[in-house]
């Protein structure tokens, strides 16, 4: 059964560090993982979505890399500001089509 | 192209009455899921539509249902309301329906009483 873990649950960090998230899942047999940012009591705003052939994908400061083999896959965030305070999830799409969640890392950048 | 929304944003309900709500795709979209988010925990998987029909489901009772119309809108039926029903439902739409990107309305934050 396929579980997707993200670690730490929060992270706090100055303005302007660059920064990391984890996901991490148990199956290397996906489809794609997605990350997604969720601001307080809003829905979900998609970030980036790595293909299970791709190594990584980049949209402005943000980078996800994909591992497949070791069932890892990064969120990079460059020079952080404080509006990119919010939780932050990945969800992987499994052998079923099945899309499976982390709890999110609820992330803080302090001015 | 407008992207997904949702309504009610906020609604509040007494134990055992019945609740719909609404979701309309993005543009060009024919699969719509719904999931409920409880407060601080990741979004669980309710159902999903495709060209109308239900063709993937989670761990949800059957008073939990939906319809997808011919415009890939979408509705989610809650009945017999229970206190732990008290979440935020989330309807999310893509192109494909196996491994399609998703993309999130707001949601609609529902609390029974």
């Amino acid at each position: 059964k396929q579980e997707v873990t993200q670690i730490p649950a929060a992270l706090s960090v100055p303005e302007g560090e660059n920064l990391v998230l984890n996901c991490s899942f148990t199956d290397s047999a996906i489809y794609n993982l997605q990350w997604f940012r969720q601001d307080p009591g809003k829905g979900l705003t998609s970030l980036l979505l790595i293909q299970s052939s791709q190594r990584e994908q980049t949209s402005g400061r943000l980078n996800a890399s994909l591992d497949k083999s070791s069932g890892r896959s990064t969120l990079y965030i460059a020079a952080s500001q404080p509006g990119d305070s919010a939780t932050y999830l990945c969800a992987v799409r499994d052998s079923n089509y099945q899309l499976i969640w982390g709890a999110g890392t609820k992330l803080i950048i302090k001015p | 192209e407008t992207g997904v929304t949702q309504s009610p944003t906020h609604l509040i309900k007494t134990r055992g009455q019945q609740v719909t709500l609404r979701c309309s795709s993005q543009s060009g979209h024919n699969t719509v899921s719904w999931y409920q988010q409880a407060l601080g925990q990741g979004p669980q998987f309710i159902f999903q539509y495709y060209r109308e029909e239900e063709n993937g489901r989670g761990n949800f009772p059957p008073r939990f249902s939906g319809l997808q119309f011919p415009n890939y809108s979408s509705e989610l039926n809650v009945n017999a309301l229970e206190l732990d029903d008290s979440a935020l439902y989330l309807c999310a739409s893509s192109l494909d329906q196996y491994t399609g990107e998703l993309f999130f309305g707001e949601g609609s934050r529902l609390t029974v009483l």
